[in-house]
């Protein structure tokens, strides 16, 4: 199986810090690499597909880079919307979609 | 506009079943896979398995093989994820999730249902 994990688990930011969140995999899952977001008795969001691809509506200020088995998601100025649970996800593996543990971002 | 709308919330006992529905609406149910995901209070997502609504084949993560079934009704546009031998641990809120395939082949999910809490409690 393989194994996602993100860092930090949790962060503390300002309006208009620029925030990075780190996710890793296991193995190799080339660009297979999606990102989420979730708020507090909410469904995800998608985010980000395919490591890098911004899902339609999302914000210009988000993005996503990587490829192999390291990836990152930046936020480019926080804004107060964004305080939330940020969660990577491979689909490199079909049939077990694993998710990453996440990253809560709070205020200071 | 597109949406998963799914069914109340359940209480149920060790050992019973539980069967969640995802009405899907404002695009082809037949078109997109629904996948199944849960979160136990303060954890993280746990991706349960996915299912084609058009063949209706599915796939389970090894750690729900032989407790989930998931199945569908197109005539209504429905999904259902049935868990068996329900035990504490299954407490969470489920969520169904509108899978698709891009032209290059990377997966997402990129519609979401509200959830569905299911506890299990004697």
């Amino acid at each position: 199986d393989i194994q996602m994990t993100q860092s930090p688990s949790s962060l503390s930011a300002s309006v208009g810090d620029r925030v990075t969140i780190t996710c890793r995999a296991s193995q190799s899952i080339s660009s297979y690499l999606n990102w989420y977001q979730q708020k507090p008795g909410k469904a995800p969001k998608l985010l980000i597909y395919a490591a890098s691809s911004l899902q339609s509506g999302v914000p210009s200020r988000f993005s996503g880079s990587g490829s192999g088995t390291d990836f990152t998601l930046t936020i480019s100025s926080l804004q107060p919307e964004d305080f939330a649970t940020y969660y990577c996800q491979q689909s490199y593996s079909t049939l077990l979609f694993t998710f990453g543990p996440g990253t809560k971002v709070d205020i200071k | 506009q597109v949406q998963l709308v799914q069914s109340g919330a359940e209480v149920k006992k060790p050992g019973a079943s539980v069967k969640v529905s995802c009405k899907a609406s404002g695009y082809t149910f037949t078109s997109y896979d629904i996948n199944w995901v849960r979160q136990a209070t303060g954890q993280g997502l746990e991706w349960m398995g996915w299912m084609n609504p058009n063949s209706g084949n599915t796939g389970y993560a090894q750690k729900f093989q032989g407790r989930v079934t998931m199945t569908r009704n197109t005539s209504i546009s429905t999904a259902y994820m049935e868990l068996s031998s329900l035990r504490s641990e299954d407490t969470a809120v489920y969520y169904c999730a509108r899978g698709e395939y891009t032209t290059h082949g990377y997966y997402y999910m990129d519609v979401w249902g509200k959830g569905t809490t299911v506890t299990v409690s004697s």
